[in-house]
Parts: structure tokens; C-alpha cells; sequence
């Protein structure tokens, strides 16, 4: 069926450690895949998308790169801070956009 | 510009009681939808409009129904709560399904 695999569902990192979350989806309807960010209490945010004419963007310290033949993309946050701490969902075009499960980030530091 | 409003932001209801979860945009988006979000199940999809008139099904639609007589406004009812719908709940609007969803605040229900 259709749908998105995320993983991992947690990860713990130390301050200024790399953070790499990845998707996997079955199918996709169109070339949009955006990564959200929810703070604990609070509703998701956009933090950044790609589309698939691109491989990777990057924007300051987080970069998503996708594949497209192979199904799957992947956030990567660089020098973590504490207040990179959050739930991370990502999602893909599939009939409707289709959010991952999430993973919850904790920074230590 | 308000953008996605929900209300209310928290709610207690006993089961079999009904409510309305409201949400409103002030953006114009074509595209409304309602998520519910449960511990480690991320954002499922209840059910979402394409536009005035028109409502669908998503992941999980029973207990559930919408309704869309206007661009701004996509009310969701629980018409018989059960303590299974306890969750929270966000809407969200887009220019279309398939675009970034601009999500409300969220509605906590609690249902005993």
C-alpha cells in the first residue's frame, strides 16, 4: 500500500554532533518532499523542502537530499544545538501528502 | 494575516457526547484537511477538501464527518465520541493536497 517509512523513531545526539533522520516511500504522485519540525506542545512547521529536479539543498546548518529512483530522502542537521531538539516528520507526495511517523531529536549537551 | 485557527485549543467530552472541532484560513487556500496525531502514529489523515463543496476521505475518516460551504472554513464533527478519539487534532490548509500544509494550533480532545 501507500506510505511513508521514517526512521529512526528516536535519536539521541551530542551538542555539535550530525543528525541524520531518512524516509522511505512507496510511490509519488507529484516531485515535492518537505520536512517539518515539531516543538513539544506546538503545531508542525515547515523547516525546508526539496523537489525533485534537485538532489540536495541546503539551507545553513540542515540539507535534504533525495532519490528519487531509489524511493527515499534524508534531513541531515550539522553542528546540533539543544534547540535543534524537536519531533521531525517528513512527507511525500503520495495521493495526499503523507507524513511519516516522526522522529524525536534530542540534543545533549 | 491570522492564517490556520482552531478552536477550541483543549476540550473534555464524556463518550457518546457530539462536538464540532473548528478551523478557519484566511489565506485563500482551495485545500483543507484534518490530521490527528497519537503517540508514535505521526499525522494521520481524516478527512480533507479540495475546495467549497467538495469533501473526501483520508487514512482514517470513521467517527468522523466535514463539511466545506465556504473557502475559509472546514469544520470537523464527532458525531458519538469514543475515548479512541482522544488525540490531538490540527488542521491544516495548502494550495493543494500535494504542497506544504499550513497547520493550526491544534485541538487536545479528551474523551472518558
Amino acid at each position: 500500500g501507500e506510505n511513508v517509512e521514517q526512521h529512526p523513531s528516536t535519536l539521541s545526539v551530542q551538542e555539535g554532533d550530525s543528525a541524520v533522520i531518512k524516509c522511505t516511500y512507496s510511490d509519488s504522485a507529484s516531485n515535492y518532499f518537505p520536512w517539518y519540525k515539531q516543538e513539544l506542545g506546538k503545531r508542525p512547521q515547515l523547516i525546508i523542502d526539496i523537489r525533485s529536479n534537485v538532489g540536495e539543498k541546503k539551507d545553513q546548518r540542515i540539507a535534504v537530499t533525495l532519490n528519487k529512483t531509489a524511493k527515499h530522502f534524508s534531513l541531515h542537521i550539522t553542528e546540533t544545538q539543544p534547540e535543534d531538539s524537536a519531533v521531525y516528520f517528513c512527507a511525500a507526495p503520495l495521493r495526499q501528502l503523507t507524513f511519516g511517523s516522526g522522529t524525536q531529536l534530542t540534543v545533549l549537551p | 494575516n491570522a492564517g490556520v485557527t482552531q478552536t477550541p485549543k483543549f476540550q473534555v467530552l464524556k463518550t457518546g457526547q457530539s462536538m464540532t472541532l473548528q478551523c478557519a484560513q484566511d489565506m485563500n487556500h482551495e485545500y483543507m484537511s484534518w490530521y490527528r496525531q497519537d503517540p508514535g502514529m505521526g499525522l494521520r489523515l481524516i478527512h480533507y477538501s479540495v475546495g467549497a463543496g467538495i469533501t473526501d476521505q483520508g487514512e482514517v475518516p470513521n467517527g468522523y464527518n466535514v463539511s466545506r460551504s465556504t473557502t475559509e472554513d472546514f469544520p470537523l464533527r464527532l458525531l458519538s465520541a469514543a475515548p479512541s478519539q482522544t488525540s490531538v487534532y490540527f488542521c491544516a490548509s495548502s494550495y493543494s493536497g500535494l504542497e506544504t500544509q499550513y497547520f493550526g494550533p491544534g485541538t487536545r480532545l479528551l474523551v472518558l
